[in-house]
């Protein structure tokens, strides 16, 4: 099992331009999620997601937007870049909350 | 004041040393307790769930204390690769997950 994935592990983008970070997991767990790490405050969550087609918002979501089509992908699109939104972003996934399985993250700079 | 307070460290300690960390937390409703460690520049991985009746693992030992509203984590005989950023983590429900910002514990030689 190759756990939880991400891609990619770098990205630097400009103020305005828009892309998609890449997360999926070979689990057949449920329930995902994304965060972004900042430095000196704790993993903050964007959006998550119980299940194929169903989504919902964290703590952080403004500027961000995800789908799940399947159980295993659950990509977290940027709109447009802004430097507030430069941080290290990770994606987890868990069967019921209980232990959430992270993945490498990605480290996003937005100038 | 925020919702989950970690002591930020470092906490510097000799090998084989017992230390201990606390984590506060403001909502009495939080239903779920975990620690998860990270090292420098990698993901969290959870180190244990936290049960009303306490938990141990090994040399680990969590607690709850849902009068006072923390949780604590105790490391007997601590090893140099205990050295890591240990992570508080509440939650109240799936769109509620609090993660602390974190203490650094350093073990020395």
């Amino acid at each position: 099992n190759a756990g939880v994935t991400q891609t990619p592990k770098f990205q630097v983008l400009k103020t305005g331009q828009s892309m998609t970070l890449q997360c999926a997991q070979d689990m057949n767990h449920e329930y995902m999620s994304w965060y972004r790490q900042d430095p000196g405050m704790g993993l903050r969550l964007i959006h998550y997601s119980v299940g194929a087609g169903i989504t919902d918002q964290g703590e952080v979501p403004n500027g961000y937007n995800v789908s799940r089509s399947t159980t295993e992908d659950f990509p977290l699109r940027l709109l447009s870049a802004a430097p507030s939104q430069t941080s290290v972003y990770f994606c987890a996934s868990s069967y019921n909350r209980e232990e959430q399985y992270f993945g490498p993250g990605t480290r996003l700079t937005v100038t | 004041r925020k919702e989950v307070e970690q002591d930020p460290g470092p906490f510097n300690v000799p090998e084989g040393a017992t230390v201990a960390f606390n984590c506060t937390y403001s909502n009495s409703a939080s239903q779920s307790f975990f620690w998860y460690r990270q090292d420098c520049r990698k993901e969290p991985k959870l180190l244990m769930s936290v049960y009303s009746s306490g938990n141990e693992d090994g040399r680990f030992t969590a607690q709850l204390n849902r009068a006072s509203q923390y949780i604590s984590l105790l490391i007997r005989d601590s090893k140099l690769s205990d050295s890591a950023t240990y992570l508080c983590v509440v939650e109240l429900s799936a769109s509620k997950i609090i993660f602390g910002s974190g203490t650094r514990l350093s073990i020395r030689p």
